[in-house]
């Protein structure tokens, strides 16, 4: 089965416009998380969502906004990009939403670079 | 005081050495436990995951967590040139009304030299 796909593999932006990073979780996987990975740091969360319903946010500007699709793939944007939201976005899957046995799968990222 | 503390490193072992990795936090409500293991422009790849207190053991990799001293390691056994990677802690409360977010650490590097 395929991973967590996320597209596309690299972004070089300027300052002030607007980017869209798109994931397709594993099949099966109801679930969908973003999280951002600045360089030499952890991931950061941003949002979860689950059913198509945003379920968390973490402490991200409302620049930030995501939506999942009735496929369960989803879509992060980010408005204004400013120098700091260079980083690597992260997508996660995960296949139930409450019980424990729900770790995150992550894809390999989009790097997204802003000028 | 960040959620979850971690050692940079980087460390660097001998092959067939047993590595060490460790990270501490803050938050008595974690009860998920996960260690991933990242390498140069990948995604973190999920390696253990354990619920609550005690030990897992899978393969050369052994999981343990202390919750009363809000302390987790991860070993490694017979340490191999393509263990070389960065090392993340990831911890969860589970679900709550904010979603199920997973608070991570810094990532340790580490290298195994041949």
């Amino acid at each position: 089965d395929a991973g967590v796909t996320q597209s596309p593999t690299h972004l070089i932006k300027t300052r002030g416009q607007q980017v869209t990073l798109r994931c397709s979780p594993i099949s099966g996987h109801k679930s969908v998380s973003w999280y951002q990975q600045v360089l030499g740091q952890g991931p950061q969360f941003i949002f979860q969502y689950y059913e198509k319903e945003e379920r968390g946010r973490g402490n991200f500007p409302d620049r930030f906004s995501a939506r999942q699709f009735p496929n369960y793939s989803s879509e992060l944007n980010v408005n204004a990009l400013l120098l700091g939201d260079s980083a690597l976005y992260l997508c996660a899957s995960s296949l139930v939403f409450q019980t424990y046995n729900s770790p995150l799968h992550f894809g390999n990222g989009t790097r997204l670079t802003v000028t | 005081q960040k959620e979850v503390e971690q050692d940079p490193g980087p460390l660097s072992v001998p092959e067939g050495a047993i590595v060490s990795l460790n990270c501490t936090y803050s938050n008595s409500a974690f009860q998920y436990f996960m260690w991933y293991r990242q390498y140069s422009r990948k995604g973190p790849e999920l390696l253990m995951y354990t619920y609550s207190s005690g030990n897992k053991e899978d393969g050369r990799f052994t999981a343990q967590v202390d919750k009363s001293s809000k302390y987790i390691s991860l070993f490694i056994r017979d340490s191999q040139p393509s263990d070389s990677a960065t090392y993340l802690c990831a911890m969860s409360i589970g679900f709550s009304n904010t979603g199920n977010q997973f608070y991570f650490g810094t990532g340790t590097s580490l290298t195994v030299i041949p």
